[in-house]
């Protein structure tokens, strides 16, 4: 199985910071890779797909980038809609998430 | 629109199997590369995958449940059925339906919270 491993797991920001999550493959994925935000008691929606590609109607604030086995999701001037967790998720060999990073307010 | 909807029972005993229901709209399983697969989510806790079925009717199953999954799929009533036998209470979690593009897991149902308890 691929292992993802997130971090940080916590992340105590500010409206206006720019954020950065990594997310790492125990082995290449090539960029066979998404990012999905979750809200409390809410289903995850898909932000980013193939690594870096942005799903129709997300902010242009969220980008992803990374190839192989080291990944990273930067959300660019955060926005108070923007608290949540997030989740990576590798897709090369069947399917498995990262324990997933909470942007909480500092 | 696509749209996606989780039903099925909101309590199960301990060893009971457990049927849920995805009932989708908006999108058809015979296009090629599109799957429907089925998440879980204990209370607190990470993701997982459980199983996936696709246009071709190929399925993926998470290796460490696999012998306890079975997934299916009825095209004419755009509806997808995940099976899982000797349910645990370490089994309560949401569930949700998502629609497969590619990989990524492109839309999602609202979730339906199950809970194994005698």
């Amino acid at each position: 199985d691929i292992q993802m491993t997130q971090s940080p797991s916590t992340l105590s920001a500010s409206v206006g910071d720019r954020v950065t999550i990594t997310c790492r493959a125990s082995q290449s994925i090539n960029n066979w890779l998404a990012w999905y935000q979750q809200k409390p008691g809410k289903a995850p929606k898909l932000l980013i797909y193939r690594a870096s590609s942005l799903k129709s109607g997300v902010p242009s604030r969220f980008s992803g980038s990374g190839s192989g086995a080291e990944f990273t999701l930067t959300i660019n001037s955060l926005q108070p809609d923007d608290f949540a967790t997030y989740y990576c998720q590798q897709y090369n060999s069947y399917s498995t998430f990262g324990q997933g990073t909470k942007v909480d307010i500092k | 629109q696509i749209t996606l909807k989780e039903s099925g029972p909101t309590l199960v005993k301990p060893t009971q199997t457990l049927t849920l229901t995805c009932t989708f709209s908006g999108v058809s399983l015979r296009t090629s590369e599109v799957g429907v697969g089925w998440i879980r989510q204990p209370p607190g806790k990470a993701l997982e995958c459980l199983a996936l079925i696709y246009w071709d009717d190929d399925k993926l199953y998470s290796p460490s449940l696999k012998h306890r999954l079975t997934i299916t799929q009825d095209t004419s009533k755009n509806q997808v059925v995940l099976t899982m036998t000797n349910m645990d209470p370490v089994d309560t979690a949401t569930y949700y339906c998502v629609i497969v593009d590619s990989g990524w897991y492109a839309f999602w149902g609202q979730g339906t919270l199950v809970s194994v308890s005698s």
